[in-house]
């Protein structure tokens, strides 16, 4: 079945230093998705991803999709401690939007 | 968007017993999901609630271990039976509104 593997699965940073989490499939994405959940928190959707090569901006994250729509990124610049938390990508069973395959999700420390 | 509500948001059940979450939307939707999020882990999706059918189950997941129910298109509700310590975890539903998936706030269940 399709899967979507997600590294790294843990990131210290200092305040102010950028952070980068990356996903990748063995198959062709029709689309992709962002989740932050906060701690104790549920998932909160932050983008998605549908054409070869997109780049989408939400203030300091940015969200790539690759040219052969197998990987993506997330990328944040000058963490805040408001970052803190974990990021999910995921990926609809047979390219749609509803039944979604989670990312092992990378988890998000932001030291001040 | 879409308003999810769940409850209990929180239980402590002994083992062999059986508790119901209850989650409800704001708005009518046609499919309602159902994932786990076991402690530290990523989301694994459940099963599918569909209104005026029998739930799809993703593998590993048994209607005899958590029957679902959907009796309208606002709210539907999942038992974990013959609960387990192994079954300690956040549950959560979801509805997908123009293409963008939403959360509810979780139950978190320990069982002792």
């Amino acid at each position: 079945g399709q899967q979507v593997m997600q590294i790294p699965q843990y990131q210290h940073v200092q305040e102010g230093e950028d952070f980068t989490t990356y996903c990748n499939s063995s198959t062709t994405l029709s689309n992709i998705q962002w989740y932050k959940q906060r701690p104790g928190g549920h998932p909160v959707f932050l983008i998605q991803l549908v054409k070869s090569g997109e780049v989408k901006k939400q203030k300091r994250l940015t969200f790539q999709f690759g040219e052969a729509k197998k990987n993506s990124s997330l990328h944040i610049t000058a963490t805040q401690t408001t970052d803190v938390g974990t990021y999910f990508c995921a990926v609809g069973f047979s390219g749609g939007y509803n039944k979604l395959i989670f990312g092992a999700g990378t988890r998000l420390a932001v030291h001040p | 968007s879409a308003v999810i509500s769940q409850k209990p948001s929180r239980d402590i059940c002994q083992r062999g017993t059986s508790l119901t979450i209850q989650c409800q939307v704001d708005s009518q939707v046609t499919m309602m999901f159902w994932y786990r999020q076991q402690p530290g882990q990523s989301l694994t999706l459940i099963a599918t609630a569909n209104q005026g059918s029998e739930a799809t189950y993703e593998s590993g997941f048994v209607i005899d271990k958590f029957p679902i129910s959907r009796p309208n298109l606002t709210f539907s509700t999942l038992t974990v039976s013959n609960m387990s310590p192994e079954d300690s975890s956040i549950y959560l539903c979801s509805v997908v509104v123009q293409e963008t998936q939403y959360f509810g706030p979780g139950t978190r269940l320990l069982v002792l």
